[in-house]
């Protein structure tokens, strides 16, 4: 799996959009870009995850540039329930067998009152 | 209400004794994953499983143990040989290792060993 690249900490004024990047420069083609985050002292939760389209759920919008070398989580309306580790990774679906996922450091995202 | 549990939530053992983690899930989930991670760190996978009776060894496998007996149950046994057992324990599990959409993961266990 491709390695990922992301600001270790963020700040974001609650109500506010917070926009998180992702440098995955190596990504293949079919390799697909998901985010998860952590909230403290509880498991990870996935968010959402996509190959090349913009993707968009009730949780957030995930823009991915059209090289597919970079992408942007998006949370609209960050509120302090927010504030978690955000975990950006890459991954194949298409190769077969057992998907290990990797999950660097991710980027601590502080919403702020 | 379908979900992964971990039991228990926190947990304190003695230097030297073996402690087994429980995880189940009634997701009817294949694949099963057990993470450990330390305080500012990222998840280091252990050991997965992605059918009954099948198991591989993770990253970092020395000093634990997993079984699979069961399709909804893989219990971990941090053994007496893992020399530094003090970590918050994640397990998971996903539809079909094969084609993961995303990874369902428990609420954790937080061994000290004292």
């Amino acid at each position: 799996d491709a390695k990922t690249t992301q600001p270790t900490s963020m700040d974001c004024a609650e109500g506010r959009a917070a926009n998180l990047p992702c440098n995955h420069s190596t990504i293949s083609g079919n390799e697909y870009v998901y985010w998860y985050r952590q909230i403290h002292s509880q498991g990870p939760q996935y968010i959402i995850h996509g190959l090349k389209n913009n993707e968009t759920n009730e949780m957030a919008s995930l823009i991915i540039t059209e090289d597919r070398k970079s992408s942007t989580l998006i949370l609209p309306h960050a509120t302090l329930r927010d504030t978690a580790v955000y975990y950006c990774i890459v991954r194949d679906l298409n190769s077969g067998g057992y998907q290990k996922v990797t999950f660097g450091t991710g980027t601590k995202l502080q919403v702020i009152p | 209400d379908g979900g992964i549990t971990q039991s228990p939530k926190y947990l304190f053992r003695k230097e030297g004794q073996n402690v087994t983690l429980s995880c189940e899930q009634n997701l009817n989930h294949d694949a099963m994953y057990w993470y450990r991670q330390d305080p500012g760190q990222g998840l280091r996978l252990i050991y997965y499983s992605q059918i009954v009776n099948d198991f591989q060894k993770g990253d970092i496998a020395e000093g634990y143990s997993v079984s699979r007996e069961k399709k909804e149950s893989f219990p971990l046994t941090v053994t007496s040989a893992q020399k530094n057992p003090t970590a918050f324990y994640l397990c998971a599990s996903s539809i079909d290792s094969g084609t993961v959409n995303e990874q369902f993961f428990g609420p954790g266990t937080r061994l000290t060993v004292l």
